[in-house]
């Protein structure tokens, strides 16, 4: 079984920089697992923010940025506003037998 | 602008099976790209259950596997999902999304609550 573990919770001041990681049960995260970030905030359907490691979609604010650092996939938030207060998914594509998805457990961000 | 929207009955009985069809406007289901569906249980996280390319072609999450049925229509420009033998634990938001290279998912339907119970 394959697991994907995300920070259960982040806090960050508005202005400030944070960053929420991704790491695999498998090994180090690489970007041929394509990571990619999705934003959620409550009651409301995912939005995908980052694809392929680091490319952002047209609806991306410029202050989310996608790497890799040290074995898992990151997401950088600079210059955080209050709006960005949400549950931030990753999702890794495991190729080879299974060719499927898993997505993280999740990041609470809090804006405080 | 691409749209999806999830339909189906919300409510289904124990041990039923759950049926959902995802709408898709602004795109062609028959172009290069993977359709897939999502769940979320109330309060937790999300779960990728599987995706379809229009020549029929699928990848199911393996611990659904044995109850997942991902089909496409090419004619009506939809995909949907049947699951089976359902539970409690499987109430859920449901979502359908659209894969691009590359990407999980670009565009997402809003979600629709499908519930478990007699």
């Amino acid at each position: 079984q394959t697991v994907v573990t995300q920070e259960p919770s982040l806090t960050v001041s508005p202005g400030g920089t944070v960053t929420l990681t991704c790491a695999s049960s498998t090994g180090a995260v690489t970007s041929g697992y394509y990571p990619n970030w999705l934003q959620q905030k409550p009651g409301q359907a995912p939005r995908s923010l980052i694809y392929s490691t680091s490319n952002k979609y047209s609806w991306t604010p410029a202050r989310f940025s996608g790497s890799l650092l040290g074995g898992k996939a990151a997401l950088t938030l600079s210059g955080v506003q209050p709006e960005d207060e949400a549950d931030y998914y990753c999702l890794l594509y495991y190729g080879g037998a299974h060719l499927t998805w898993v997505f993280g457990g999740g990041t609470k961000l809090t804006v405080l | 602008q691409v749209q999806l929207q999830e339909s189906g009955p919300g409510l289904v009985k124990p041990s039923g099976t759950l049926s959902l069809t995802c709408a898709v406007s602004g795109d062609s289901i028959s172009s290069s790209n993977w359709w897939s569906w999502v769940r979320q249980p109330p309060g937790k996280g999300l779960e990728w259950i599987g995706e379809i390319y229009y020549s029929g072609s699928t990848n199911y999450n393996p611990s659904l596997k044995s109850r997942v049925t991902i089909s496409v229509d090419t004619s009506k420009n939809q995909f949907s999902l049947k699951l089976s033998s359902v539970t409690a634990a499987d109430t859920a938001v449901y979502y359908c999304a659209r894969e691009v290279s590359g990407s999980g998912g670009d565009y997402w339907g809003q979600g629709t609550l499908v519930t478990v119970s007699s």
